[in-house]
């Protein structure tokens, strides 16, 4: 069984550039999660999927994120434009549909904004 | 407001040391608690996982207990190798909520 995937492992941008951060969750997970680092900092939540819909966002650290899950499969997370401040390790985990269930973490996505 | 604390921020042992990890949380209304390892540049790998029902689990050489009344948790390695080098992170999700709150992590150094 794959486990969860992320693209790109390494992004460099400007500030003022736009990212695409995609995660792929492990096949038949509705649940997906996505947590950052930033230096120095413990991994913090950022927002939680159930299948397409978005379940909690209160992680997002303001409008300049946005995050999508089209059809329940895939999610991306959207830097527009990004900041300094963005950078950080993003990972995207996912889980079964069901209380208390394991999460599963991708790779993560190492984001430096220059 | 969930709060999780891990003690100590580094630890270097020989190897062959027994070693226990710290965990604790503030709020005890918890679904379960995960111990997750990350190495240098690498994702989180899961290691036990602890439904709020239980209190310990096993995997090999590690051993993770849980006392939710009190709001701690230790991750115990037996017969530590060099290879157990790594940050160890524990990370609780609170009761209601699927999202996980982490600690900084301790930095583990295991030297021949």
């Amino acid at each position: 069984e794959a486990g969860v995937t992320q693209f790109p492992s390494h992004s460099v941008i400007e500030k003022g550039q736009t990212v695409t951060l995609r995660c792929d969750p492990i096949s038949g997970h509705d649940n997906l999660y996505w947590y950052r680092r930033v230096m120095g900092k413990e991994i913090k939540f950022l927002l939680h999927f159930v299948k397409e819909s978005k379940q909690d966002e209160s992680g997002m650290p303001n409008n300049r994120f946005l995050a999508e899950r089209t059809g329940g499969t895939y999610s991306t997370l959207k830097v527009q434009p990004a900041e300094l401040e963005d950078s950080g390790v993003y990972f995207c985990a996912s889980s079964p549909r069901r209380a208390g269930a394991e999460q599963y973490f991708g790779p993560g996505t190492r984001l430096t904004v220059t | 407001k969930q709060e999780v604390t891990q003690i100590p921020a580094a630890l270097s042992v020989p190897e062959g040391e027994n070693l226990v990890l710290n965990c604790s949380f503030t709020d005890s209304a918890i679904y379960n608690l995960q111990w997750f390892r990350q190495d240098p540049g690498k994702g989180l790998t899961s290691l036990l996982l602890i439904q709020s029902s239980q209190r310990e689990q096993t995997s090999g050489r590690l051993n993770a207990s849980l006392d939710k009344s009190s709001g701690r948790s230790t991750l115990y390695i037996a017969a530590s190798q060099p290879g157990d080098s790594a940050t160890y992170l524990c990370a609780v999700a609170s009761y209601n909520t699927d999202k996980l709150i982490f600690g900084t992590g301790t930095r583990l150094q295991v030297f021949p």
